[in-house]
């Protein structure tokens, strides 16, 4: 079956442009998560959806970064005014609920120039 | 949050066994055990988890310590493929379910 989708695969940027990264979780996945993970380290947490309810934001690093699900499915991640430190893969993950496992798509690779 | 140890890296010769120990000694009695798994250029892949029994799937056995404070991920026969970073990971949190990953063992499989 299907996977968690994540597009594009690779965005190239200039700093100070806006991007949009957008995450296709496996269809009836209740919970949705975004993690950021550094080149050579593990993927740090980002931010957490149940549905289309945002449950946890802690891991954002700046109010640069903004996430949203508005109908419980597909999401996105926007970053404004991206810095040269926001290179990184971003990678999206979801799952059926508490204690579920969680399937992660292969990520979207962000290079600010 | 429970934290985890594992060695940053370790050999295995295709077709033996692997053998990948984690030390989670501050564990909590609800916290689950996961594993996963990151090939390079992919996302991480979800492999087993367990409380406190052992556990066997398609992939791996989970060998849980009866004090819970460590655990063993086993490939019983690793191939080529199986070359990727393992991540053992405690889950976290009451009202969250984000994984909280360190740096992992990079697992080498050498023909």
């Amino acid at each position: 079956g299907a996977g968690v989708s994540q597009s594009p695969r690779y965005k190239v940027a200039k700093r100070g442009q806006d991007v949009a990264l957008r995450c296709d979780p496996i269809s009836g996945h209740v919970s949705l998560f975004w993690y950021q993970q550094a080149l050579g380290q593990g993927p740090e947490f980002l931010t957490y959806f149940q549905n289309e309810a945002q449950l946890d934001k802690s891991g954002l690093p700046s109010d640069r970064f903004f996430a949203e699900r508005p109908e419980g499915s597909v999401s996105t991640l926007k970053i404004q005014r991206t810095q040269q430190e926001d290179s990184a893969v971003y990678l999206c993950a979801s799952n059926l609920g508490p204690n579920q496992p969680q399937h992660f798509g292969d990520g979207t690779r962000l290079s600010i120039l | 949050d429970a934290k985890t140890t594992q060695p940053p890296s370790m050999d295995c010769a295709e077709g033996r066994a692997a053998n990948l120990p984690c030390n989670h000694s501050t564990i909590s009695g609800n916290e689950y055990v996961y594993w996963y798994r990151q090939i390079h250029s992919q996302g991480p892949q979800y492999i087993i988890h367990g409380l406190k029994n052992n556990e066997t799937n398609e992939m791996a056995s989970l060998i849980i310590t009866e004090d819970r404070k460590s655990s063993t991920l086993i490939l019983p026969h690793a191939t080529l493929r199986d070359t990727a970073v393992y991540y053992c990971i405690v889950r976290v949190g009451v009202n969250t379910d984000k994984l909280i990953f360190g740096t992992g063992t990079r697992l080498q499989v050498f023909p």
